[in-house]
């Protein structure tokens, strides 16, 4: 069964800042990779997901994620924080099941804060 | 396009009650999955429905728990009786048709606490 580590439970960084969280994943096969963010009263949106291809994804709001197969993860940066990044982050691998359909397991989160 | 609603956003009941989550999907995707978050842990995977049919039930904690999906529309999730360790966020997603892989979609959560 396919898991999830994201080892920070919480990031502090300053507005303008780089920013990067780490994601590692344990899968035996190629995984379907994600991060999801989750604002305040909000549902999760996704940020990016990785399926196969080229390893540095792009997603929206200035988002990047590299997958590196050799080290099993899948990090998430952006080169220059805002206010509004402050949130939940969430990396996720999906796989397929038994039946052939897809199943995603989440990592613990991130909670991200951002200072001015 | 509407997202997936959930109903209700917040709920508060007394340990022995009964409960029962709503979750409305975006029109045509056939894939809808519960997932549930307790306190700071991480978000577990509940079930997954493929239009009406289970494909999935293997994250259900007990048979206190009874998700269904009637006509492959909206899914009903039901916690009869409520024990205190129920309590936590109940997320619904959905996604399109086929076995993917595909981006879900997610509602915005219901926050269940029981007393």
């Amino acid at each position: 069964a396919q898991s999830v580590t994201q080892p920070d439970i919480h990031i502090t960084v300053s507005e303008g800042a780089s920013l990067e969280l780490r994601c590692n994943y344990s899968y035996g096969a190629t995984p379907y990779l994600f991060w999801y963010v989750q604002s305040p009263g909000q549902g999760l949106q996704l940020l990016l997901k990785y399926f196969s291809g080229d390893t540095l994804v792009q997603g929206i709001k200035g988002f990047e994620a590299e997958f590196k197969r050799s080290q099993s993860s899948f990090n998430l940066r952006k080169p220059s924080v805002h206010w509004s990044d402050a949130a939940e982050y969430f990396c996720a691998v999906g796989a397929r099941n038994s039946g052939g359909y897809q199943k995603v397991t989440f990592g613990t989160g991130t909670k991200l804060q951002v200072i001015p | 396009e509407a997202g997936v609603t959930q109903f209700p956003s917040h709920s508060v009941i007394e340990k022995g009650q009964t409960v029962t989550l709503r979750c409305d999907p975006i029109s045509g995707h056939d894939n809808l999955y519960w997932y549930r978050r307790v306190m700071g842990k991480e978000i577990k995977f509940l079930l997954h429905f493929v239009k009406e049919s289970k494909q999935d039930e293997s994250g259900m904690p007990n048979n206190r728990f009874l998700a269904e999906r009637t006509g492959g529309t909206y899914s009903t999730l039901k916690v009869q009786p409520a024990e205190l360790e129920d309590s936590g966020v109940y997320f619904c997603a959905s996604s399109q048709v086929g076995r993917g892989p595909y981006e879900q979609y997610f509602g915005p959560g219901t926050r269940l606490t029981v007393t």
